[in-house]
């Protein structure tokens, strides 16, 4: 299958700072890349929709001031999690497909962050 | 009521026994579906991938799609400790990519 790479995979920061999540398609070129993110013992929450050269599309209640995404490439989505607070400490995810396929979501690794 | 829904489990099995996992979902233009396994702290990996009803084999496991009563199901054969992981089922419609996962099912294979 196609392969999509996170990174960091593991990030401690200070409250008040800022963290950059990358997630890169490494196989193929992805005009759309979906970020979730996860609790422990819960399932997968779409947080936004990540389009190659325009704004990303936000999940109702998440928000977007405190989420950047940029997807300035067609392999490469950033997210930025800023003024972080403990309450973000969480199990983020990316995801892309491939274009013109059949439609199978690859994941990336997953970035986990702890904010303290 | 969510779109797609999961017993979250957990549930326990002895090694080598035949899993049954399941997924009942309520939009009607899904077409495609999907399982997916994800270990603890790791991303989720794609397992299965079936369009419309009908069943696909691949090794030890099987999936299974019935669109008449929207229920999806994911086996699993000589169960191993190693497929102790969280199973995730998806599906979404013809247009655009957007899946629409359920909570999840955690299994525990025990030696």
């Amino acid at each position: 299958g196609a392969v999509v790479s996170q990174h960091p995979s593991w990030v401690i920061c200070k409250s008040g700072t800022s963290v950059k999540i990358e997630c890169r398609s490494l196989d193929f070129q992805a005009t759309t890349m979906f970020w979730y993110r996860q609790f422990p013992k819960q399932s997968l929450m779409l947080m936004a929709t990540s389009n190659e050269g325009s704004k990303a599309t936000y999940e109702q209640g998440v928000e977007k001031d405190k989420f950047l995404i940029n997807h300035a490439s067609l392999t490469l989505s950033t997210l930025t999690v800023t003024s972080a607070h403990p309450e973000d400490s969480s199990f983020y995810i990316c995801s892309a497909s491939v274009p013109m396929g059949t439609g199978e979501l690859f994941f990336g690794e997953g970035s986990r962050l702890t904010v303290l | 009521q969510k779109e797609v829904e999961q017993d979250p489990g957990p549930l326990s099995v002895p090694e080598g026994a035949i899993v049954s996992l399941n997924c009942t979902y309520s939009n009607s233009a899904f077409q495609y579906f999907m399982w997916y396994r994800q270990y603890s702290r790791k991303g989720p990996e794609l397992l299965m991938y079936t369009y419309s009803s009908g069943n696909k084999e691949d090794g030890r496991f099987t999936a299974q799609v019935d669109k008449s009563s929207k229920y999806i199901s994911l086996f699993i054969r000589d169960s191993q400790p190693s497929d102790s992981a969280t199973y995730l089922c998806a599906g979404r419609g013809n247009a655009g990519n957007m899946l629409t996962f359920g909570g999840g099912t955690r299994l525990m294979v025990k030696p």
